[in-house]
């Protein structure tokens, strides 16, 4: 079945990098574009980043242009992103999500995972 | 950015009645090329990812039971539980996915009453 899990969560200091990784199943992944929307606790939901089907295009929440990188790699059928220079503010659930129709970015998001958790602590 | 404004905010419905959740978008995301308006709804429930329900403000997305309607144009658009059940207890969310950033509205909290 249709199915996107992420992995790489976990607890980072302020400053610091992490990489997370979405592995997509079920579906043909380099004919969608791909999203990551994160929620922090008890909060709701904020758009970071979009990446075209191909990664020709990419697209950033301004809170997070310049720190975080978008990147997907079609021949293993993960999406990623980096994050660096983390901050307090970055600590959310992180979702991936696939974009329902074509190869265009603006769609809605029909298949999302089930999240990974990213706490930014000292 | 657009900014989405849902409302109200929390809701309180009795068992087979009727619920309805408006969104404002701060401008049209309707595309007039192709008639379109990019605006989505989403449930969530408490500890899992949010769920597609509503595309293009009207089109309900495949398994999503007819009781969830969309409508609206423009600016202004409105998500309706026709009767309400107990499996509705949720969040609701908007979002526009005409221009990035993708916004999403504030999220109201639908209960049984």
């Amino acid at each position: 079945q249709v199915q996107l899990v992420e992995s790489g969560g976990g607890v980072v200091q302020p400053g610091r990098s992490l990489r997370l990784s979405c592995a997509a199943s079920g579906f043909t992944f380099s004919s969608y574009g791909m999203h990551w929307v994160r929620q922090a606790p008890g909060k709701g939901l904020e758009w970071v980043a979009v990446i075209s089907y191909d990664g020709s295009n990419k697209y950033y929440a301004d809170s997070v242009k310049g720190r975080f990188t978008i990147s997907r790699d079609n021949s293993k059928n993960t999406l990623y992103l980096q994050m660096n220079s983390l901050r307090a503010e970055d600590t959310a659930v992180y979702y991936c999500a696939k974009v329902s129709w074509g190869r265009a970015v603006n769609g809605a998001f029909d298949i999302w995972g089930q999240g990974t958790m990213v706490t930014v602590s000292s | 950015d657009i900014v989405m404004t849902q409302s109200p905010d929390s809701l309180a419905v009795s068992l087979g009645e009727r619920a309805t959740i408006n969104c404002k978008s701060s401008q049209s995301v309707l595309y007039s090329s192709n008639n379109k308006n990019y605006l989505a709804w989403y449930q969530q429930k408490p500890g899992q990812p949010p769920k597609l329900l509503i595309y293009w403000a009207s089109t309900r997305e495949s398994g999503v039971p007819d009781r969830f309607t969309g409508s609206g144009s423009g600016t202004d658009f409105t998500l309706t539980i026709s009767s309400l059940q107990a499996e509705d207890v949720a969040l609701y969310y908007c979002q526009q996915y005409y221009s990035t950033p993708y916004t999403f509205g504030q999220g109201t909290k639908l209960e049984i009453k």
